[in-house]
C-alpha cells in the first residue's frame, strides 16, 4: 500500500528553468492538494483539486500551474523557477466527506539557484 | 481569517518527563481539529481528529484534548522515538474542499 508517492525526491534548478512535480495516490481519493513548507511558516496551500479535470487556486498560487488529467495523479508545474520557490513541496489527498484526514507524501525538496 | 498558533516552538524533554503541547485556534465554525506528526525528511503523518469541545483521543503515550479555543497534545512518559515535529490544523465548517489551516508546529526532542 504505497499511499501518496511524490517524484522526484530532490531537485536543483537554475533560475528560469521549468519542471514538473508528480504526485500519485492509490487510495482512490477524490481530493488532492499541493502545499509548500518553509521554515517558520507552516504548510501553505498552493493549488487543489476536487476531482479529475478540475483544479483551483489556494493561498499561494502565483508562479505555479497544476493539472489533474487522471484521478490518481496531480501534477505541479513551475514554468520559470525563481529562488523564492526554493522549498519543500508536499502533496496530499483525502476522501471526499467532512472531517476526513489528509494523507501526505514524503515531499520534494527543491532548490532554485 | 482562520488562524492556528502552536506553542512552544520547541520543547526538550528527558525520557519519562511528561508535558503538553498547545494549539490555539480561531476559526469560523470548527468542523475538525487535526494533529499530525512529522519526522525529519518525511511528510506529516495523521494522528488524531477532534470534532467538539470536551472530546479526547489517545494513542499510546499521546492524548489529544479539545476546548472551544485550544487543543492540547499530552505526552506521557515520552521516549526518544517520540521526537518529531507535531503539527496542528483546523478545518472550518464553511470550507467546500476540506481546506486545512496549519500551525507552524512544535519541535519535540526527547533525550535518553
Amino acid at each position: 500500500n504505497a499511499g501518496v508517492t511524490q517524484t522526484p525526491k530532490f531537485r536543483v534548478l537554475k533560475t528560469g528553468q521549468s519542471m514538473t512535480l508528480l504526485c500519485a495516490q492509490d487510495m482512490n481519493h477524490e481530493y488532492m492538494y499541493w502545499y509548500r513548507q518553509d521554515p517558520g511558516m507552516g504548510l501553505r496551500l498552493i493549488h487543489y483539486s476536487v476531482g479529475e479535470g478540475t483544479t483551483a487556486k489556494g493561498e499561494v498560487p502565483d508562479g505555479y500551474n497544476v493539472s489533474r488529467l487522471k484521478k490518481q495523479n496531480f501534477l505541479l508545474g513551475l514554468e520559470s523557477a525563481a529562488p523564492s520557490q526554493t522549498s519543500v513541496y508536499f502533496c496530499a489527498s483525502t476522501k471526499r466527506g467532512s472531517n476526513q484526514p489528509q494523507h501526505f507524501g514524503d515531499g520534494t525538496r527543491l532548490s532554485i539557484l | 481569517e482562520d488562524q492556528v498558533t502552536q506553542s512552544p516552538e520547541a520543547l526538550r524533554l528527558q525520557e519519562g518527563e511528561s508535558s503538553s503541547l498547545n494549539c490555539s485556534y480561531t476559526v469560523s465554525g470548527l468542523r475538525g481539529l487535526f494533529w499530525y506528526r512529522q519526522d525529519p525528511g518525511k511528510g506529516p503523518e495523521f494522528l488524531f481528529t477532534l470534532y467538539s469541545a470536551g472530546e479526547e483521543k489517545e494513542k499510546e503515550r499521546l492524548k489529544a484534548t479539545l476546548t472551544k479555543k485550544e487543543s492540547f497534545l499530552h505526552i506521557t512518559a515520552p521516549k526518544p522515538e517520540d521526537s518529531a515535529t507535531y503539527l496542528c490544523a483546523v478545518q472550518a465548517a464553511n470550507t467546500g474542499f476540506q481546506k486545512l489551516v496549519f500551525g507552524t508546529g512544535t519541535r519535540l526532542l526527547v533525550s535518553p
